[in-house]
């Protein structure tokens, strides 16, 4: 299994920023998909989930109406679509594989997003 | 939300020590907890799901227990390579929430 996120950048308060996330060495249309994030010297927070065939998705408060998770089964890729980025998105977002109940199991090795003026 | 607290934020310890950390949350979550370790620069690795069932190659120094509310991982001799942050979450309900951390330290 492979996870790699891909992305990140600077950008200013109010821009955007689109995240990707290259799956292998599984078959990416079966499983649930996250992205997580961490703050530069904060803990995990957990951003939003995808089901497999995209039909429900799940985000947490601060993000709803900003953030959108995607996947194309196809490419076997997963993105996570940020609009009025804030100073306090400033964080390594991780995409991960989402087992539910069960947790993430693999991870990416995360892309930075920097959002300040 | 279903906040999960940890304790301690932090924790000096020796190679050698057995380590336990505390994972409490505001609600019921049954079995569904998991553990991960956190090191600088890497990718989070998961030790334990259900609360206590080892990951796949994880060594058997790990292991966790709980139910409920109120979960333990535990490091029965630590190790050089177990100097890390360690997070709970819980996979119960949404919002998905994992606790604050615990980082482990050299003494």
């Amino acid at each position: 299994v492979q996870l790699v996120d891909s992305g990140g950048g600077s950008v200013q308060p109010g821009g955007s920023l689109r995240l990707s996330c290259a799956a292998s060495g599984f078959t990416f249309s079966t499983y649930w998909m996250s992205w997580v994030r961490q703050a530069p010297g904060k803990g995990l927070e957990w951003v939003a989930n995808i089901k497999q065939d995209g039909s429900e998705k799940y985000y947490v408060d601060s993000v709803k109406g900003r953030f959108t998770i995607s996947r194309d089964n196809a490419e076997n890729s997963l993105f996570l679509q940020m609009n009025s980025l804030r100073d306090e998105d400033t964080a390594t977002y991780f995409c991960a594989r989402d087992l539910k109940q069960i947790g993430f199991d693999s991870w990416g090795q995360g892309t930075l997003v920097t959002v300040s003026s | 939300d279903i906040q999960m607290t940890q304790s301690p934020s932090t924790l000096s310890a020796s190679v050698g020590d057995r380590v336990t950390i505390t994972c409490r949350a505001t609600q019921t979550i049954s079995i569904w907890l998991a553990w991960y370790q956190h090191k600088p620069g890497k990718a989070p690795k998961r030790l334990i799901f259900k609360a206590s069932n080892l990951e796949s190659g994880v060594p058997s120094r790990f292991s966790g227990s709980g139910s409920g509310t109120e979960f333990t991982l535990t490091i029965s001799s630590l190790q050089p390579d177990d100097f890390a942050t360690y997070y709970c979450q819980q996979c119960d309900t949404y919002p998905l929430t994992f606790g604050g951390g615990t980082k482990v330290e050299m003494k």
